[in-house]
């Protein structure tokens, strides 16, 4: 059983703070992993995307890999009301033929 | 939207009729993916393409069928379309497998 699995949210958070978004999976050999943000009505964008065990920075996103534990999570610092949106886990499953399988997606709010 | 272009934007169909749907890049991707999304189940793949006229079936392609005659061309097509297969469609490109997907800005299908 393919699964990627997120909180639905909504995650609020004030203005300033940090955002934190987790993301688990089922299969231990999955290699790639990917954060999406969307927002109503537009297509998923690429955020970050990180490969091997530890943190990876860029701007104000962290993501962190631990693949012993088989969580994936996305730190957003200072959130902005801009961050507003729904973040969606993907990661390639080896069990489904490496393909990308998504999470339902985290609802992201960001109170000014 | 990383060179993806997608057409129609939007379409409304009656139940019955064939309905094609066309995703362009000029990215020179090997990898293309077509995706529904629709409430409470997130994004799934319906089929993808790994070459010209190499394609193979997602977790959701009853119904669907789909061509790749040139690189930069991946066509969905719904042979009799019905209602539930109202949705919005999403083309996501790569450069393989394990590599980050972008997507197109989707078409908002509608069968009635």
């Amino acid at each position: 059983q393919k699964e990627v699995e997120q909180n639905s949210g909504p995650l609020s958070v004030p203005e300033g703070a940090i955002a934190s978004l987790n993301c688990t999976y089922s299969d231990r050999g999955s290699q790639s992993f990917f954060w999406y943000r969307q927002y109503s009505g537009k297509s998923p964008e690429l955020i970050m995307s990180i490969y091997s065990n530890g943190d990876k920075e860029d701007g104000r996103f962290t993501a962190q890999l631990n693949k012993a534990s088989q969580y994936v999570s996305l730190l957003i610092r200072d959130s902005q009301p801009s961050d507003s949106a729904t973040y969606l886990c993907a990661v390639n499953m080896k069990e489904y033929g490496n393909k990308l399988v998504f999470g339902a997606g985290t609802i992201l709010r960001v109170k000014s | 939207d990383a060179g993806i272009t997608q057409s129609p934007r939007h379409k409304v169909t009656e139940t019955g009729t064939p309905v094609t749907l066309r995703c362009h890049q000029t990215e020179n991707h090997r990898y293309m993916y077509w995706y529904r999304q629709d409430p409470g189940h997130g994004l799934r793949l319906i089929h993808y393409s790994y070459g010209v006229k190499d394609t193979d079936k997602g977790e959701v392609s009853d119904g669907y069928s789909v061509s790749r005659s040139k690189t930069e061309d991946f066509l969905l097509t719904l042979e009799s379309a019905t209602s539930s297969q109202t949705s919005v469609y999403f083309c996501a490109i790569s450069r393989d497998l394990y590599y980050e997907q972008y997507f197109g800005p989707g078409t908002r299908l509608t069968v009635t």
